[in-house]
């Protein structure tokens, strides 16, 4: 069935770029959304339609996307955004379903 | 600002039903959709399913029917049941709003379900 691929982890050193990826055949056709998740709280919407930022999110938070691939780019990683990082897309080849892809370990070393 | 108060039992044993509700205070439940969300133990986000302003749902295919979600618009409020629990349904739970192209941009606090006898 259709999934979400994302790598397990990425590190970065305070003040880099990270990014994150997310894979899926169907994203060409379906917009991608991106949630962070800190230890012991409600994930957080910091990109929703592969690009567009809420407000309120920092814009050191972008999207970009590429074929079947998107992906989260946080220019000048603080530590505050070490975290999980899951990516959200919808598939309606059957029965319409959301998913998430399996989540990304940001570590800011 | 609207806000989603999430409650139900934490300890339901197997076989049983697991319940929970969301309460959205601050908003109404019109032009959204509501939805269900949980996270195992040491994994990722697992989207369960939701239900629109009309009454109209789309629930996960891979839990094979086990769930309901429903609406009550005179409270406000809507509602999961996840049937014939086992020790793979614990998690903790979220409840979110979402609302067309901008995704699910108000979650509930969470509450942790444990299946155990």
């Amino acid at each position: 069935s259709y999934e979400l691929t994302q790598p397990p982890s990425v590190s970065v050193s305070p003040g880099q770029t990270a990014r994150i990826t997310c894979s899926g055949d169907a994203l060409p056709k379906q917009y991608a959304y991106w949630y962070q998740q800190k230890p012991a709280q409600a994930p957080v919407l910091v990109i929703y339609k592969d690009t567009e930022r809420p407000s309120g999110i920092p814009d050191r938070f972008s999207g970009s996307t590429s074929g079947t691939a998107v992906t989260l780019i946080i220019t000048g990683v603080q530590a505050e955004d070490e975290a999980d990082y899951f990516c959200q897309s919808a598939d309606t080849s059957g029965t319409y379903r959301r998913l998430f892809g399996g989540g990304t370990k940001l570590t800011v070393l | 600002q609207v806000q989603l108060q999430q409650w139900g039992a934490g300890l339901v044993k197997p076989s049983e039903t697991l319940s929970l509700t969301c309460a959205v205070y601050g908003g109404s439940l019109s032009n959204y959709y509501w939805s269900w969300i949980r996270r195992p133990p040491g994994k990722g986000l697992e989207w369960l399913g939701d239900i629109n302003y009309t009454g109209a749902t789309n629930d996960n295919p891979s839990l094979k029917s086990r769930v309901t979600i429903s609406l009550d618009t005179s409270k406000n409020q809507f509602s999961l049941r996840l049937s014939s629990v086992t020790a793979a349904d614990t998690a903790v739970y979220y409840c979110a709003r979402g609302r067309g192209d901008t995704g699910m941009d108000v979650w509930g606090p969470g509450t942790t379900v444990t299946v155990s006898s």
